[in-house]
């Protein structure tokens, strides 16, 4: 299985740039994604990397590296509705399933 | 399009009660996921489905869950008897398939927040 590692907590201020990293050990790597969730809401797809490099959509960027088992998330021009939890989730391939499995996620405050 | 739909979205039982969820997936997508989410372990793969059929229920925590996909549109999470620490929210998702590629995001549905006292 995953060993999947993200800090618990994060803040920041509004208009301001965060980068929540996510480690992850796994044997059949597939795939690595990052999802959003409001306090009471379910989680929504942010984005996926399976090849080494930046993904840039809008003010979100996901970074992957597979040899380091290293992933972030950048946050730009933070607003306060940006404050969630963000969740890593990491598929691996081996035994057949592609299930992703996801880290605790970190729960990023964003204050005026 | 819906998204998934689940209901109920709270739900508040005994302890030894039974307790039912339930999912409608995305028209379209075939496999199915139910996952519990809990501030102590985050969000676990309870079960999932594929074409109906349960392909990987190694996440289910003991007996009293059970878990049912009659048709590809319909399933249900089943807890009997429930107890205290079944409190937590129980989420769905559906995708298109298992297979690898961002075509298999994951989509959520709104939660079941279920309370046992």
């Amino acid at each position: 299985g995953q060993n999947i590692d993200q800090p618990t907590e994060m803040t920041a201020t509004e208009g301001a740039i965060v980068q929540i990293n996510c480690t992850y050990q796994t044997s059949g790597f597939n795939g690595l994604f990052w999802y959003q969730q409001h306090a009471g809401e379910a989680p929504t797809f942010l984005s996926y990397n399976v090849l080494d490099g930046l993904e840039e959509k809008g003010r979100f960027s996901s970074f992957l590296s597979r040899s380091k088992g290293y992933s972030y998330l950048l946050l730009k021009e933070l607003q306060m509705k940006d404050s969630a939890s963000y969740l890593c989730a990491v598929r691996d391939r081996s035994g057949g399933s592609y299930i992703p499995t996801f880290g605790r996620g970190t729960s990023l405050i964003v204050h005026p | 399009d819906a998204g998934v739909i689940q209901s109920p979205r709270h739900e508040v039982t005994e302890m030894g009660q039974e307790v039912t969820l339930r999912c409608k997936p995305i028209s379209g997508h075939n496999s199915l996921f139910w996952y519990r989410q809990t501030m102590m372990r985050g969000l676990e793969l309870l079960i999932y489905f594929n074409n109906n059929v349960p392909i990987d229920d190694s996440g289910m925590p003991e007996d009293r869950f059970s878990a049912k996909m009659p048709n590809a549109s319909f399933s249900t999470l089943k807890i009997q008897p429930s107890e205290p620490r079944d409190s937590a929210v129980y989420f769905c998702a559906s995708t298109h398939g298992p297979s690898g590629g961002a075509t298999d995001t994951q989509y959520f549905g709104p939660g079941t927040r279920l309370t046992v006292l």
